[in-house]
C-alpha cells in the first residue's frame, strides 16, 4: 500500500487559493489518487479523484505530474466554510487507513 | 436516497458490556468498511467486506467482530467493551468497479466508561 505524506496544517484567508501537496513515492500502477474533506463531527466526503494529469470539478482541481509520485489538491477562492481536514488517499480500494490529513484553517 | 445510515448515533457503555453498531447502505455497493477515529487522528480501518459473504481484518481489528448480514448491512460488534474503544465509528461503502469514491455514514460516537 502506498504511504502518503501531507502537511499537518495550512492557514489561508478568504478568497485565496489553497494548494495541498501529497507525496506518494510508492504509488502502484493501478492506484488512483483520491482526496476527501472532513468537517468536525461528520464523516469524510469525497472531493476529487484522478489517475494522471489534471482533473477539475466544481469544487477543486487535482494536479498529478507524469511520475505520479505526488499530487496537489487546489481549492480556488476558499471561504470560511472550507475550514476542514483534507485527506489524500492512494490505492485502488479502501482497504487502508486514512492518515492524519491536513487541517486547513481559513480566516476572514 | 439515504446513502449510508448508522445506528445508534451516540452510545455510552460500561466496561465489559457488549453492543452492536449497525450500518446499512442503499446504493447497492459491493464493499463496506468500518473505521474508527480517535480525537485529532485520521480514520483507521477496523474491518472491511469486499463483497457479500466475505470479511477481512483491517489495521485495528482486535476487540471487534463483524457480520455482513446481506449486501445492504454490515454490523460491528464489541463483545467486551474497553475504555480504549472510546471513539467515533464510521461505516462506509463503495463500488470499487466504478472508481474509488466511498460514501460515509454520519458516525457513532461511543464512550466506554
Amino acid at each position: 500500500l502506498a504511504k502518503t505524506t501531507q502537511p499537518i496544517s495550512m492557514d489561508s484567508y478568504e478568497g485565496q487559493e489553497v494548494n495541498i501537496t501529497c507525496s506518494h513515492n510508492n504509488i502502484a500502477t493501478n492506484d488512483y489518487i483520491t482526496w476527501y474533506q472532513q468537517f468536525p463531527s461528520q464523516g469524510p466526503r469525497f472531493i476529487i479523484q484522478g489517475y494522471k494529469t489534471k482533473v477539475t470539478n466544481e469544487v477543486a482541481s487535482l494536479f498529478i505530474p507524469a511520475d505520479r509520485k505526488s499530487s496537489t489538491l487546489s481549492l480556488p477562492r476558499v471561504s470560511l466554510s472550507d475550514t476542514a481536514v483534507y485527506y489524500c488517499l492512494v490505492g485502488d480500494d479502501y482497504k487502508l487507513s486514512f492518515g492524519a490529513g491536513t487541517t486547513v484553517t481559513v480566516r476572514a | 436516497n439515504a446513502g449510508v445510515t448508522q445506528t445508534p448515533k451516540f452510545q455510552v457503555l460500561k466496561t465489559g458490556q457488549s453492543m452492536t453498531l449497525q450500518c446499512a447502505q442503499d446504493m447497492n455497493h459491493n464493499s463496506m468498511y468500518w473505521y474508527r477515529q480517535d480525537p485529532g487522528m485520521g480514520l483507521r480501518l477496523i474491518y472491511y467486506s469486499a463483497s457479500e459473504g466475505t470479511t477481512d481484518k483491517g489495521e485495528v481489528p482486535n476487540g471487534y467482530n463483524v457480520s455482513r448480514l446481506n449486501k445492504r448491512e454490515f454490523s460491528l460488534r464489541l463483545e467486551s467493551a474497553a475504555p480504549s474503544q472510546t471513539s467515533v465509528y464510521f461505516c462506509a461503502s463503495s463500488q470499487v468497479d466504478r472508481g474509488t469514491e466511498a460514501f460515509f455514514g454520519q458516525g457513532t460516537r461511543l464512550t466506554v466508561v
